[in-house]
């Protein structure tokens, strides 16, 4: 079946680089997001990824897709107080579909 | 342009009293979504409406039932709340994005508490 896994927590200081991992199990995944959730809020769309690529910059964050692994990742640079939240990956399985399937989510505290 | 609004923002009900989530979009999407999120469990989807006038089951559909009203707005009725169904629930829309890619938004949240 699907699923979508994440570790729970992750603790990081102030300016070093976060990087936050997650597996899926649907091969046939089309695109992957990540998302990010302030406290009280809703989730936000950070980036996102084609199934079809292994590597998207944009700006302090860097995705990486192992497909054959199926396993995706999240590289902040530079991480900032402003960037402690829960981070989500999710995938949508094919662009017929209209459902997603999200990972537990990584609470992500940076400390001063 | 509000995006995706959801009402109300916080709602304490009895075991056994109804009560129904407002959703809105003024983006004008053709797919809408319930989710609750429980920690430790991420997003779970509840029901799904691709476009107006369809409705789906997602994941965990049990105790509720959808109404997409039209293409703005799609509300969650719980019939006969239960302390299980203590969450706070997402309301989502779908966009497609530059790309293809299926870009969704999120309303703030409800907070329910079935006391």
């Amino acid at each position: 079946g699907e699923d979508v896994e994440q570790s729970l927590f992750l603790s990081v200081r102030e300016g070093d680089s976060s990087v936050i991992n997650c597996t899926y199990t649907d091969s046939s995944s089309t695109y992957l997001y990540w998302y990010k959730q302030e406290p009280g809020a809703g989730l936000q769309l950070l980036t996102y990824i084609f199934s079809n690529m292994d590597m998207k910059q944009d700006q302090r964050l860097t995705v990486l897709l192992n497909k054959k692994d199926k396993h995706l990742s999240l590289r902040i640079a530079d991480t900032q107080t402003g960037d402690s939240a829960i981070y989500f990956c999710a995938e949508s399985i094919s662009s017929g579909t209209y459902k997603y399937i999200f990972g537990t989510g990584t609470r992500l505290k940076v400390l001063a | 342009n509000a995006g995706v609004t959801q009402t109300p923002k916080f709602q304490v009900l009895k075991t056994g009293q109804s009560m129904t989530l407002q959703c809105a979009q003024d983006m004008n999407h053709n797919s809408m979504y319930w989710y609750r999120q429980d920690p430790g469990m991420g997003l779970r989807l509840i029901y799904y409406s691709a476009s107006e006038g369809t409705t789906d089951k997602g994941e965990v559909p049990n105790g509720y039932n959808v109404s997409r009203l039209n293409k703005r707005e799609f509300s969650l009725r719980l019939e006969s709340a239960a302390p299980s169904q203590t969450s706070v629930y997402f309301c989502a829309s779908r966009d497609v994005g530059l790309a293809g890619a299926y870009e969704q938004y999120f309303g703030p949240g409800t907070r329910l508490t079935v006391t």
